[in-house]
C-alpha cells in the first residue's frame, strides 16, 4: 500500500524567500508523485507531477520539485515566494505500474503562509 | 476552470436522509475518482470509475454508493447520513488509468444537521 507524509503542518516564509515544502512518500513499485495546492473554498489544482525522467521537475506558478529515489522525498520548492502563494499544499501518490488504476493517495497537506 | 463540475455546490440535509451529489467530468476524460475532505480525516479516496466500470474502492461507506453513466458524468449516492458525513465532497476527472494527472471540481459542501 501506499503512502505520504507531509512532516509539517505549516510553513511560515516571508515574501521574496524561498519556499520549501517536504513530502515523503512510500510504496512498493515505482511512484507516480503529484503536488496539488488548495486556495479557500476552492478545488485542488495540480501543480506538477513526476513519473518518469528528470529528477527535477517544473510546474506551475513557478513552482519545481524534485524527486530523490534513495530518500523516497519529492520537496517542492519555489525560490521566491508570494503572497499570493498562501495555500494548502498537498503532495500525492500513485503506486505506478502497480496501482495503475489510478487511486492517488494524499498526504495530510501543508498550509502555507507567505507574509509581506 | 479545471473544467471538472459539481452539483450542488452546498447540500444542507438531516440526519437519515439521502443525497445524490453530482459530477461532470472533463471532456474526454474516463475516470472519475470522489473524495471525501474533512477536518479530521483528510482527503480520503473513496471510489474510482473507469469508463462506466468501477475500478478502484477506498474507504467508502457501505452506506455510500456511486455509479458512472454511459455518458461518462457520475453520482455519489449518500443514505442514511450522519454528523459525521459532514465533509466537502470532490469529484475528479483525468484522461486514463494512471499516470496523468486528476482534475478535480470545487467540491459539493454537505452539512448533515
Amino acid at each position: 500500500a501506499q503512502s505520504v507524509a507531509q512532516p509539517e503542518d505549516q510553513v511560515n516564509v516571508a515574501e521574496g524567500n524561498p519556499l520549501t515544502v517536504k513530502c515523503t512518500y512510500s510504496v512498493s513499485g515505482n511512484p507516480y508523485l503529484f503536488w496539488y495546492v488548495q486556495y479557500p473554498n476552492r478545488g485542488l489544482q495540480f501543480l506538477l507531477k513526476y513519473i518518469t525522467g528528470d529528477n527535477l521537475v517544473k510546474g506551475s506558478y513557478g513552482f519545481e520539485a524534485e524527486f530523490n529515489k534513495s530518500q523516497t522525498s519529492f520537496h517542492l520548492k519555489k525560490p521566491s515566494a508570494l503572497v499570493s502563494d498562501s495555500a494548502l499544499y498537498f503532495c500525492a501518490v500513485r503506486d505506478g505500474p502497480t496501482d495503475s488504476w489510478g487511486k492517488l493517495q494524499f498526504g495530510a497537506g501543508t498550509q502555507v503562509v507567505v507574509t509581506p | 476552470d479545471s473544467g471538472v463540475t459539481q452539483t450542488p455546490k452546498h447540500l444542507i440535509t438531516a440526519t437519515g436522509q439521502r443525497v445524490t451529489l453530482r459530477c461532470s467530468p472533463r471532456s474526454g476524460d474516463l475516470s472519475v475518482y470522489w473524495y471525501q475532505q474533512s477536518l479530521d480525516q483528510g482527503l480520503q479516496f473513496l471510489i474510482q470509475y473507469y469508463n462506466g466500470e468501477e475500478r478502484a474502492k477506498g474507504n467508502i461507506l457501505e452506506r455510500f454508493s456511486a455509479q458512472q453513466f454511459p455518458d461518462l458524468h457520475s453520482e455519489l449516492n449518500l443514505s442514511s447520513l450522519e454528523l459525521g458525513d459532514s465533509a466537502l465532497y470532490f469529484c475528479a476527472s483525468s484522461e486514463d488509468r494512471g499516470n496523468t494527472e486528476a482534475f478535480f471540481g470545487q467540491g459539493t459542501r454537505l452539512t448533515v444537521v
